[in-house]
């Protein structure tokens, strides 16, 4: 298995363009998550899924969409790229309800706007 | 905001055992506490988790005090490989068990020693 796999590791982005974060994964998890760290802070929830076909928003969604039309990819949109976004994206997945496993992480995708 | 307290950071000496203390005083009955790290920018890692038992794995134990209102990770041989942040979570269930999302604070910056 290659567990979660996330593209591209770096991009730069000008203000105002727009880019897809790809993340898959092969474990037939159910459960998918984009997160944002940035420098010295905690991961901060933007989007989450529980199944195809059903995403929610989290902590900070704003400037953010996602999609989840397959088990296996959960894609994460910027739309209109703000400085603000410059962070570290990462994506995870679990197993569904009734398990108790952690979540999986992919290494990651460092995004810069300029 | 994050519902449990750590240390900023702590130094534990190479193939000593390293113990890490997480305060979460305002802990549900229902909410278990999780443990990741994560290595120099790379994704998070899951450790461990538990509810009110201690636990132990391949990685570490997990003691509980038996008022739930603190833990301590336990890594017993720590080596250079060690050296990370590590996150204590509490998790906060969803409107449906199943979609619990976890709050990640800042962690401690754990730096083993040769």
């Amino acid at each position: 298995n290659a567990g979660v796999t996330q593209t591209p590791k770096f991009r730069i982005l000008k203000i105002g363009q727009s880019m897809t974060l790809q993340c898959t994964q092969d474990m037939n998890h159910n459960y998918m998550y984009w997160y944002r760290q940035d420098p010295g802070m905690g991961l901060k929830l933007i989007y989450y899924s529980v199944g195809a076909g059903i995403t929610d928003k989290g902590e900070v969604p704003n400037g953010y969409n996602v999609s989840r039309s397959t088990t296996e990819d959960f894609p994460l949109r910027l739309e209109l790229a703000a400085p603000s976004q410059t962070s570290v994206y990462f994506c995870a997945s679990r197993p569904r309800q009734g398990t108790n496993y952690g979540y999986t992480f992919g290494s990651g995708t460092r995004l810069t706007v300029v | 905001d994050a519902k449990t307290t750590q240390p900023t950071s702590m130094d534990c000496a190479e193939g000593r055992a390293a113990n890490l203390p997480c305060n979460h005083s305002t802990i549900s009955g229902n909410e278990y506490v999780y443990w990741y790290r994560q290595i120099h920018s790379q994704g998070p890692q899951y450790i461990i988790h538990g509810l009110k038992n201690n636990e132990t794995n391949e990685m570490a134990s997990l003691i509980i005090t038996e008022d739930r209102k603190s833990s301590t990770l336990i890594l017993p041989h720590a080596t250079l490989r060690d050296t990370a942040v590590y996150y204590c979570i509490v998790r906060v269930a969803g409107p449906m068990d199943s979609n619990y999302q976890l709050i990640w604070g800042a962690g401690t910056k754990l730096i083993i020693k040769p």
